[in-house]
Parts: structure tokens; C-alpha cells; sequence
């Protein structure tokens, strides 16, 4: 089945430096991909929808300029958490979309701590 | 008119049992209903999807019922077991590619 990879698992990082989380579809191309954040005991909130190639769309209240979303090609995208801040840290989970199926695969999730 | 309503938040269902969970939503141009299995620290795995074009779908011990004009599905695990134990959600999405809108999610427990 389709495998989509995303690293690292985890990272912990300190104020103010910026950390890159990366999210592979494997075995397909992913022509949308999406960002979603998750606090503990809560849903999946989705903070952006990226195509290939184009900008991202963010949803409202995401600040673009501090969450960077690169989708450069049909099998990566990167989230950058520029400037991080304890209040940043949470889950941070990717899902690709390729198959004409309805097709979503979900990542494993990166969890982020900010010290 | 984006939203799904999940229910129950938690359930408690002891082995064997039959754990049911529950989901509406408002906007007719859903056309891909899929629940999720989520297990702690790990991202959400496909259990079953369904689309409206049936009432129901079954994979294994996993069930779902879709009912079109009361505009709710729900989750039927049968024979639940200790390792069904985790976070289920249900989501909706209007076409393939497509943003899903999920569920507030359901923590279920099987006990042993």
C-alpha cells in the first residue's frame, strides 16, 4: 500500500532556532499534501494544503511566515518552524493525497518540544 | 456547515463486546466518509471509508453504516478486542484530493 514517510519522529529544539520536518510519499506521487497539528486529546487541525510546485494555502490564523511549507516536487514536502516557541510545540503530523481513489496516507508524526 | 459532530468522546467496552461510534455532518457535498485509527504518538492509520452511493460496508471485524438522509455514519467493531484500544476518527471529505474535515475523535477502551 501506499507509504508515506515522515522524519524525524521527534526533535526537541530551543527557543528561537528553526527546525524542518520532512514528509516522503514513498510508493506514489502525491500531487496534494497536508499539514496538520494535534494537541493532546484533540483532533487534527489542518494548518495547510500544498500542491506541487505551487504556493501553499494556509488555513485561517496559521501564520505563513512562521510555518514554511515547501512542496518542490510530486514526492516531498518540508514544514519549517521558523523562530520556535514552547508554544509551538505539539504534533505535527503530514498526509498525502495521489491516488484518484480518495486515497489519504497519513505520516507517523513528528512530535516537537520547544525549550 | 464544515463541521462533524463525533460521539461519544470515550467508550469503555469490554472484550467481546460491540464498540459503536457515531458521526454527523451537515454538508451535502461529502462524498468520501473514512475512519481513522489513531494509536498514541503515531499518525492516523485508514481503518474503512465509505462513499454514499451505499449503506454499508464491512471489512473484517470493522463495519460501517451510512445512512444518506439522516446525514450520519457510524463505526460498528465487533468482537472488540484490548488492541482496538485507541483514539477513532471519523472524517468527511467533498472530493478526491480534497481537504478532509474530521471528527472530534473517540478514546476507546477494551477492557480485557
Amino acid at each position: 500500500g501506499a507509504v508515506v514517510s515522515q522524519h524525524p519522529s521527534w526533535v526537541i529544539c530551543k527557543s528561537g532556532t528553526s527546525v524542518k520536518i520532512e514528509c516522503r510519499s514513498l510508493d506514489f506521487q502525491a500531487t496534494t499534501m497536508f499539514w496538520y497539528r494535534q494537541f493532546p486529546k484533540q483532533s487534527l487541525m489542518l494548518m495547510a494544503t500544498s500542491n506541487e510546485g505551487s504556493k501553499a494555502t494556509y488555513e485561517q490564523g496559521v501564520e505563513k511566515d512562521k510555518f514554511l511549507i515547501n512542496h518542490a516536487s510530486l514526492t516531498l514536502s518540508t514544514l519549517t518552524v521558523t523562530s520556535a516557541h514552547p508554544e509551538d510545540s505539539s504534533f505535527y503530523i503530514c498526509s498525502a493525497a495521489g491516488d484518484v481513489n480518495y486515497g489519504y496516507t497519513f505520516g507517523s508524526g513528528t512530535r516537537l518540544t520547544v525549550v | 456547515q464544515q463541521q462533524v459532530k463525533q460521539s461519544p468522546q470515550s467508550l469503555i467496552v469490554q472484550k467481546g463486546g460491540i464498540s459503536i461510534i457515531n458521526c454527523a455532518y451537515e454538508n451535502t457535498a461529502f462524498d468520501y466518509f473514512p475512519w481513522y485509527q489513531q494509536f498514541p504518538g503515531k499518525g492516523p492509520a485508514l481503518l474503512i471509508a465509505i462513499r454514499p452511493d451505499v449503506s454499508e460496508k464491512k471489512e473484517g471485524r470493522f463495519t460501517i453504516s451510512f445512512n444518506k438522509s439522516a446525514k450520519q455514519f457510524s463505526l460498528h467493531i465487533m468482537d472488540s478486542q484490548p488492541g482496538d484500544s485507541a483514539t477513532y476518527f471519523c472524517a468527511a471529505s467533498p472530493f478526491s484530493g480534497s481537504r478532509l474535515t474530521f471528527g472530534e475523535g473517540t478514546q476507546l477502551t477494551v477492557n480485557p
